[in-house]
């Protein structure tokens, strides 16, 4: 069964910390995205990720893609209450089309 | 502006009762999906469209319907059979047939009365 999860499922924070969430997926898979989900609102594309290897940031928040490990982290440094927000990965499986998603993780940055 | 718009933003339905879900798309993107969010859970994959006149049940398509007449459109019926039908609901499409980034809109939020 492929699997996608996602660690921790909540996360509450000080501003000014660094924390890091972690997605673990079960199949072989070289491409994975980031998603952003603010309360009552749609899903929002932070990062494409395409290779092992794979670094992205912007901002606060940096993502990288350890195809071998399968394994994903959305890095945030120095958390501002702007970043509050569900954060979801989802993985694109090499032996289909469909893109298999974690549960999301509920991030609270407390001022 | 290129983008997916979803109408309406929101929906109250009785028992019994079909109703549409619209989704547009003016991206030039080759697939589409339909995906339903319960509250503070992930995202169910209800149905799938790659190209126009297909369309594939994804994990939960059991109570919906959907057609694609068109590359730009790709409607949702909740149909009476769906017995607990009240969620978000997202629309969003890929420009790959295979895969790929996908662009989400604005969402639906159903209400059964």
């Amino acid at each position: 069964e492929l699997k996608v999860e996602q660690n921790p499922l909540f996360l509450s924070m000080q501003e000014g910390k660094n924390y890091t969430i972690y997605c673990n997926y079960s199949t072989t898979s070289d491409r994975l995205y980031w998603y952003r989900q603010d309360p009552g609102k749609s899903l929002e594309s932070l990062f494409v990720l395409l290779s092992n290897g794979a670094v992205k940031q912007e901002g606060r928040l940096m993502a990288s893609l350890d195809t071998k490990a399968r394994l994903s982290t959305l890095h945030i440094t120095a958390a501002v209450h702007d970043l509050s927000a569900t954060y979801f990965c989802a993985v694109e499986p090499d032996s289909n089309y469909q893109l298999i998603w974690g549960a999301g993780t509920k991030l609270i940055i407390k001022p | 502006d290129g983008g997916i718009t979803q109408s309406p933003k929101y929906l109250f339905r009785k028992e019994g009762q079909n109703v549409t879900l619209s989704c547009e798309q003016n991206l030039n993107h080759d697939a589409m999906y339909w995906y339903r969010q319960d509250p503070g859970q992930g995202l169910r994959l209800i149905y799938y469209s790659q190209i126009v006149n297909d369309f594939q049940k994804g994990d939960i398509a059991e109570g919906y319907s959907v057609s694609r007449e068109k590359k730009e459109s790709f409607p949702l019926t909740v149909t009476s059979a769906q017995k607990n039908p009240t969620a978000f609901y997202l629309c969003a499409s890929s420009i790959r047939t295979s895969g790929g980034e996908q662009f989400f809109g604005p969402g639906t939020r159903l209400t059964v009365l």
